[in-house]
């Protein structure tokens, strides 16, 4: 099974400040996506990354894929409340027809 | 207009009851999802439908039986419910598989109690 790493599994800081989240694997994926959860929703996609060494940028959001395209990152710059929510990247599972996810990163950024 | 939507959004029940969760597309996808997320929020996918084709069945036990009785709809049956049941079940969809990139739709989620 192609397992996802993520870390760190809850992160609590405040309005303003910068961090990092990070997805690790030993297995090789073609592309690896970010989603991100809201209470009561269902996941939504934010980027998916195909190209090793890739980097995609969406607003204050910053997506890395590894050059050997086994590990990813998001960086979110000057965190507002509005980003807090349970964010989860995924790549092709075994079957190669679903994705597997990692176990998330739980992030809540106060006032 | 939603795009994936589940029936019910929340289910409480007894212990070896039968219920059923549905799920609907209007994105016009050729493949729909049932995934469980548990008390961790750790999402695992449970079975993937193509065309109305069984593609994938984890190692999920034969009390749940997915129907897809069209490409938009894709419903799932859980037999002799028990305690460790309690999720809270996605039905998604795609175009394409998502392994190969596609972007996955995920419904609101049916959180399922079993008391």
């Amino acid at each position: 099974t192609q397992l996802l790493e993520q870390s760190p599994q809850f992160l609590s800081i405040q309005e303003g400040e910068n961090l990092t989240v990070y997805c690790n694997s030993s297995s090789v994926f073609s592309s690896l996506q970010w989603y991100r959860q809201e209470p009561g929703e269902g996941p939504v996609l934010l980027v998916t990354v195909v190209t090793g060494g890739e980097v995609k940028k969406l607003k204050r959001l910053t997506f890395q894929f590894g050059d050997a395209r086994k590990d990813s990152s998001l960086h979110i710059t000057a965190a507002q409340p509005g980003d807090t929510g349970l964010y989860l990247c995924a790549g092709g599972g075994d079957s190669g027809y679903a994705l597997n996810f990692g176990k998330g990163t739980s992030l809540l950024v106060t006032p | 207009d939603t795009a994936v939507s589940q029936t019910p959004k929340y289910l409480v029940t007894q212990m070896g009851n039968d219920k059923s969760i549905k799920c609907e597309q209007n994105l016009g996808h050729d493949t729909m999802y049932w995934y469980k997320q548990d008390s961790k929020k750790f999402l695992k996918i449970m079975f993937s439908y193509n065309n109305k084709e069984l593609i994938i069945n984890e190692t999920v036990p034969n009390r749940f039986s997915p129907k897809s009785p069209d490409k938009a709809h894709l419903n799932l049956h859980i037999n002799s419910l028990e305690l460790g049941d309690s999720a809270v079940y996605f039905c998604a969809s795609s175009q394409g598989f998502t392994a190969l990139g596609g972007e996955a739709f995920f419904g609101q989620g049916t959180r399922l109690t079993v008391v």
